[in-house]
């Protein structure tokens, strides 16, 4: 059992570059989310999906577009990478929010915008 | 979204019992008390959660005030793997945002 699996781990792009970030899930969670931490900073949530099909916008969703084409899968998208985007980037995924469950998280990617 | 107020870090001793206090005096009656955990270098992990009553599971103890405005995780006996930083999260039924706050740095001494 996989669990929550991000794609790449680490990566090192130049500024203005692209990139998809993959999360994918095989607990059938309805809810998936995408953070980003800095150092020494908590977790801030970028967007997330309440459904196959649905995104929405979080905290600091500026510079990122995101696709839920399939239930397990979440796509984390930068069009024009920035240095501001160097970050350590979670995907996590829950069943439903009715308080009661819990969120599981992937082991997170590395990124560097130079 | 009700927030939560933690010390930003504590410390310890290993094999001593740790109470990591949470305040969340805007809680809701129908918000849960979850807990999560981030040890370095890696995504964080559920530890617990509770709505009123007072919880146990392996990792570690959930005691909520009867005002529900307050609660604290109790680890109770520290071994260094504890040493992580800990978050205090409040989930309502039909949130659907799951927002974090700065949680508290917990360092093991030996």
């Amino acid at each position: 059992n996989a669990g929550v699996t991000q794609t790449p781990k680490f990566r090192v792009l130049k500024t203005g570059q692209s990139m998809t970030l993959l999360c994918a899930q095989d607990m059938n969670h309805e809810y998936m989310y995408w953070y980003r931490q800095d150092p020494g900073m908590g977790l801030r949530l970028i967007h997330y999906s309440v459904g196959e099909g649905t995104t929405a916008k979080g905290e600091v969703p500026d510079g990122y577009n995101v696709s839920r084409l399939k239930k397990q899968n979440f796509l984390l998208g930068l069009e024009s990478a920035a240095p501001s985007q160097t970050s350590v980037y979670f995907c996590a995924s829950s069943y439903e929010p009715t308080g009661t469950t819990e969120a599981f998280f992937g082991q997170g990617t590395r990124l560097t915008v130079v | 979204d009700a927030k939560t107020t933690q010390p930003n870090s504590m410390e310890s001793n290993e094999e001593e019992p740790v109470h990591l206090p949470c305040n969340h005096s805007t809680i809701s009656g129908t918000d849960y008390i979850h807990w999560y955990r981030q040890l370095p270098s890696q995504g964080p992990e559920y530890v617990i959660h509770g709505l009123t009553s007072n919880v146990n599971n392996r990792m570690a103890s959930l005691a909520i005030a009867e005002d529900r405005k307050s609660s604290t995780l109790i680890l109770h006996r520290a071994t260094l793997r504890d040493a992580a930083v800990y978050y205090c999260i409040l989930r309502g039924k039909g949130a659907q945002k799951l927002v974090f706050g700065q949680g508290t740095r917990l360092t093991i001494n030996p």
